[in-house]
Parts: structure tokens; sequence; C-alpha cells
């Protein structure tokens, strides 16, 4: 089946240690996204990529980075430089700007 | 700009009853308009969306959603409340790039 997976489900981060949170798709979609959600919150973007070997920062993008080397994987980097990164992170996916975008189940991230 | 406000943060039904969750937006443009729900720890599923074809749309498990441009709004609605239906929902508008605008998300609890 076609889906977006993200890997892992649950992490756990030490104070200071940089984490990276997988997400891989088999849509054959070259946008591809990733929000935090905080309770009580909607979701906010940090970055987004429209295509291979190319991204833009989202609205809170401080702290973060990712990479875009092939077109099913879209890997973040939760860096030591975010100060609060305890939040639940999606990925998702769209074919074009305006269509639907396809989620992941998200990973929660907790520091410790 | 775009953007999208949900108009309760919460909403309490009665297994049985209609419901009803309000969504209203502001666009520039003809946006494209997107409903979808998130159970507890979940990614989110699509329930339906308009992208300027029929005004009154129709998605999965018995939602629908009516497009009014002269009152810039999208309320999602269902006739008959399941105590399936309890989680939190989020109206999403595209701003025509390939940015998604959420709302803050609407809990829906269905009571027996």
């Amino acid at each position: 089946d076609g889906g977006i997976t993200q890997s892992p489900k649950y992490l756990f981060r030490k104070e200071g240690q940089n984490v990276t949170l997988s997400c891989e798709q088999n849509l054959n979609h070259d946008a591809m996204y990733w929000y935090r959600q905080d309770p009580g919150q909607g979701l906010r973007l940090i970055y987004y990529s429209q295509i291979v070997n190319d991204f833009q920062k989202g609205d809170i993008a401080e702290g973060y980075s990712v990479s875009r080397e092939k077109k099913e994987s879209f890997p973040l980097t939760v860096t030591s430089a975010q100060k609060n990164p305890t939040a639940f992170y999606l990925c998702a996916s769209s074919t074009d700007r305006s269509f639907e975008a396809f989620f992941g189940q998200g990973t929660r991230l907790t520091v410790v | 700009a775009q953007s999208v406000t949900q108009l309760d943060s919460h909403v309490s039904v009665s297994e049985g009853t209609p419901v009803l969750l309000r969504c209203n937006y502001s666009s520039s443009y003809s946006p494209s308009l997107f409903w979808y729900v998130q159970h507890p720890n979940k990614g989110l599923q699509l329930l339906l969306k308009y992208t300027s074809a029929a005004t009154l749309v129709k998605g999965i498990n018995g939602f629908e959603a009516e497009f009014k441009k002269s009152e810039t709004s999208f309320h999602l609605t269902k006739p008959s409340a399941h105590m399936s239906d309890a989680a939190e929902y989020f109206c999403v508008v595209s701003d025509g790039t390939y940015k998604y605008i959420f709302g803050t998300g609407t809990r829906l609890k269905v009571l027996a």
C-alpha cells in the first residue's frame, strides 16, 4: 500500500543532543512537509520541499534542519539549538499545490 | 494573506444528534479547503476537500461541508454523530503555493 512512514513512533532525547526523525513516502509525491503539533494548537510548518535537493523554511525553522536527497525521503533533524523540542512531529506529502496532503502517523519526541 | 478560524475549540453532542463544526477562512484567491480528522496520537486523515467544483462536498464517514463564498465559510456537518467520531478536527486552506494553513482545531466529544 502507498503511504507515508514515520519512524520512530516515540523518541527520547537528552538535553544537548541532536536527533533525526525519519519520513519516507512511496506515493511518488514531489512535495514533502514537516509540521510540529503542540497541545491545543494547530500544526505549525517547520520546513517544506517542493522538489529533490530544494527546501524552504517554514514558520518555525529555527533549531531544525532537513535534507532532500531523494524524492522518497525527507528526514528532519532536531538540533540542540531547538529550545523546546518536546512535541508531536508530523510529516506530510502532496502531489501538487492545492491538492490534499497525506500524513504519516507522527513521531512523539520527548526531551529527558 | 490566507487564514483559517475554527470558531469552537470544543464541541459536545449526544450520540445520534447532528454535528456542526464551524470554519471561516480568509483568502485572496479562489481557495482549496480541506477538513481533516485526527484521533489521539495519530496522523491526520482527510475527510473531504473543496477545489472549486461543487459547493456541497461529501466526504467519508457521512461528513459533508458546504463552501459559501459570500460568508467565507466551510462548515463541517454530519446528520447523526457516532461514538467513533470523537476526535479533533482541523480546517485547512491551501494558499495556492505549497503551503497549507491550519486552523487551531475543534475537539469533538460524543456523549452516550
